[in-house]
């Protein structure tokens, strides 16, 4: 099976805070992304990224960055948490070579900004 | 602008059938995608349509009628576990995923 790994299920940061949210997906995926997910809002999605060290801003990018070092990691960064970045964030990966709309998802990281 | 629609909670009885609807407008269309989500869990996938008709899987049916910008999901033999939020997603011409906000369903007893 499939296994994403969100590292932190809940993190509580402080206004101003630099935040690291970390995804690591065990199938060798290509395409990975960071969506967030906010009540009575459908996912939106972040960035995404199809290969190593290759990152493309989805909808809502502002305020966030992200990092691929390697395949199998992709990283979310809030260099400067606010309130308004309180959210679920939930990680995805899916193999290249298909209708990319079959994605495997991890726990998510519900993320608390105080 | 692109937009998906879905009734934001339903409620229905355990052993009966619901239909979850969906209505989309995307620029332009490669497929329509139902993922389940359990309470404080990752969204998992169910189904995928990019032809009309009917696909079944099981106790889980989904329908497509593209002309329509139309989509179901058909829960039969409702059980309790059934209780989670359903999420339908289209996948536009730049293959990116347009999610709805998500079907809250209930099941009672």
């Amino acid at each position: 099976d499939v296994k994403v790994t969100q590292s932190s299920r809940y993190l509580v940061k402080r206004t101003g805070e630099k935040v690291f949210l970390e995804c690591v997906q065990d199938m060798d995926h290509e395409n990975m992304f960071w969506y967030r997910q906010d009540p009575g809002l459908g996912l939106r999605l972040i960035y995404f990224s199809y290969d190593v060290k290759m990152k493309e801003k989805g909808d809502i990018p502002e305020g966030y960055s992200v990092s691929r070092e390697k395949k199998e990691r992709f990283s979310l960064i809030l260099e400067s948490a606010s309130t308004n970045q309180t959210s679920m964030y939930l990680c995805a990966s899916t193999p290249p070579g298909i209708v990319t709309g079959e994605l495997f998802f991890g726990e998510g990281s519900r993320l608390t900004v105080l | 602008g692109q937009n998906i629609d879905q009734p934001t909670e339903m409620t229905a009885t355990e052993g009966a059938i619901v239909q979850i609807n969906c209505t989309y407008q995307t620029s332009g269309f490669n497929g329509l995608f139902w993922y389940q989500q359990h309470a404080g869990e990752a969204p998992t996938f169910l189904s995928y349509n990019v032809l009309d008709g009917l696909e079944e899987k099981g106790r889980f049916s989904s329908f497509l009628s593209r002309s329509k910008g139309y989509s179901y999901l058909l829960l039969k033999e409702l059980q309790m576990k059934d209780s989670a939020s359903y999420l339908c997603a289209a996948l536009d011409s730049n293959y990116q995923l347009i999610w709805g906000a998500g079907t809250k369903l209930i099941i009672k007893p």
